[in-house]
């Protein structure tokens, strides 16, 4: 089965850090550009990060530019976003999401992984 | 940035009538190249992930059933469910895949009547 599992959320105190990972399995994750969007609590989607096949390549939405870290470990079919700095309004469920190039739709997503930053 | 902005917020339609959901974007996604329109729709269930509907604004992903259609190009796109069923009661979004930074519309909650 296609799937990807996010794991690392918690509870973190104002400009702390945090560490999500996504496990991704049955595809060949090394031929897929990788994604991290989030979602407020009862607000809409906010695509955070993108990463090229082989982590040569990063994107980011501004509001995290220079918090945020996306990187990949193709041979650990793993993604990661290491988050420093973390404000109030990071709080979200943080989803993975698969991408076959950089400019395409989001086809499998993951059932994401809850931050809260609050003190 | 690409603002892509969705309307209604929300729509009760009776089971079996028609829904439509419009999304706007602040610039046209339209690449003369290939003549693609970059947007997507997805649909979301409480509790669930986004579930990839539509791409290329038109083009239905397997297994979505044909009572879901995308239309339009350039800069306005509409969603269309046919025959409302009550497993389609979800938030609906519409994404730009045209230009980083990617975007979304916020999203329309289709309930029934």
């Amino acid at each position: 089965e296609v799937q990807v599992v996010e794991s690392g959320g918690g509870l973190v105190q104002p400009g702390g850090s945090l560490r999500l990972s996504c496990a991704a399995s049955g595809f060949t994750f090394s031929s897929y550009w990788m994604s991290w969007v989030r979602q407020a609590p009862g607000k809409g989607l906010e695509w955070v990060a993108n990463i090229k096949r082989d982590g040569s390549v990063k994107y980011y939405v501004d509001s995290v530019k220079g918090r945020f870290t996306i990187s990949r470990d193709n041979a650990r079919n793993s993604l990661f976003l290491q988050m420093n700095s973390l404000r109030a309004e990071d709080t979200a469920v943080y989803h993975c999401a698969r991408g076959w190039e950089l400019l395409w739709p989001f086809d499998i997503w993951g059932q994401g992984t809850v931050v809260t930053v609050s003190s | 940035d690409i603002v892509m902005t969705q309307s209604p917020d929300s729509l009760a339609v009776s089971l079996g009538e028609r829904a439509t959901i419009n999304c706007k974007s602040s610039q046209s996604v339209l690449y003369s190249s290939n003549n693609n329109n970059y947007l997507a729709w997805y649909q979301q269930k409480p509790g669930q992930p986004p579930k990839l509907l539509i791409y290329w604004a038109s083009t239905r992903e397997s297994g979505v059933p044909d009572r879901f259609s995308g239309s339009g190009s350039g800069t306005d796109f509409t969603l269309t469910i046919s025959s409302l069923q009550a497993e389609d009661v979800a938030v609906y979004y519409c994404q730009q895949y045209y230009s980083t930074p990617l975007s979304f519309g916020g999203g329309t909650k289709v309930e029934i009547k």
